[in-house]
């Protein structure tokens, strides 16, 4: 089974300007949740999206947005580039089943798209 | 101070040892308790999922969570220099906010032939 793709894997902006990457879950999965990484703040939760739905949110601010398609694959924007935006932002796809059955829904991560903001 | 701290720092073992990584926490509504390895210019792979205390095994690899104290561990058995990597433990509470996963800052592991 093919797992989480992300693309663009790299990415070179300028401040300023704005930026959108997707997503594809694992077929099958219907939550994709949006993480940012990087070296001083670690790996942080951005959104979760589920059916077509924000379902959760971080902490970040309104400049991050996202969306979700009826096939579950996923975009995330970020409008207004700032320098403090360059990371790795991962996508993690679930399975999501209602009523939460514990042992299957976990996460898993794809390679992540590295933004480098100039 | 962070809802996650991992513990230790960096670590450098040799190879065959039995290694362990540590993480507390202070956010008792977590009942989800993951470990993921990250390679270099990887995304986190699953290593271990747990739901709430008690322990669990993998191979080489036993997961621990003890609720009372807020403490988790990863113990890796005899140890490969394949497993060289970065250790980050990760948490969430139940219920919709099982996939918001708040991480540690992640433990850099070497093992060395």
């Amino acid at each position: 089974k093919a797992g989480v793709t992300q693309t663009p894997r790299y990415l070179i902006k300028t401040r300023g300007q704005q930026v959108t990457l997707s997503c594809s879950p694992i077929s099958g999965h219907r939550s994709v949740s949006w993480y940012q990484q990087t070296p001083g703040q670690g790996l942080q939760f951005l959104f979760e999206y589920f059916s077509e739905t924000q379902r959760n949110k971080g902490n970040f601010p309104g400049r991050f947005s996202g969306r979700q398609f009826s096939n579950s694959r996923s975009e995330m924007n970020v409008s207004t580039l700032e320098l403090g935006d360059s990371a790795l932002y991962l996508c993690a796809s679930s399975r999501r089943l209602a009523g939460g059955e514990r042992s299957t829904d976990t996460q898993y991560f794809g390679p992540g798209t590295r933004l480098t903001v100039l | 101070q962070k809802e996650v701290e991992q513990d230790p720092g960096p670590l450098s073992v040799p190879e065959g040892a039995i290694v362990s990584l540590n993480c507390t926490y202070s956010n008792s509504a977590f009942q989800y308790f993951m470990w993921y390895r990250q390679y270099s210019r990887k995304g986190p792979e699953l290593l271990m999922y747990t739901y709430s205390s008690g322990n669990k095994e993998d191979g080489r690899f036993t997961a621990q969570v003890d609720k009372s104290s807020k403490y988790i561990s990863l113990f890796i058995r005899d140890s490969q220099p394949s497993d060289s990597a970065t250790y980050l433990c990760a948490m969430s509470a139940g219920g919709g906010s099982a996939r918001q996963l708040t991480f540690g800052s992640g433990t850099q592991l070497t093992v060395l032939p």
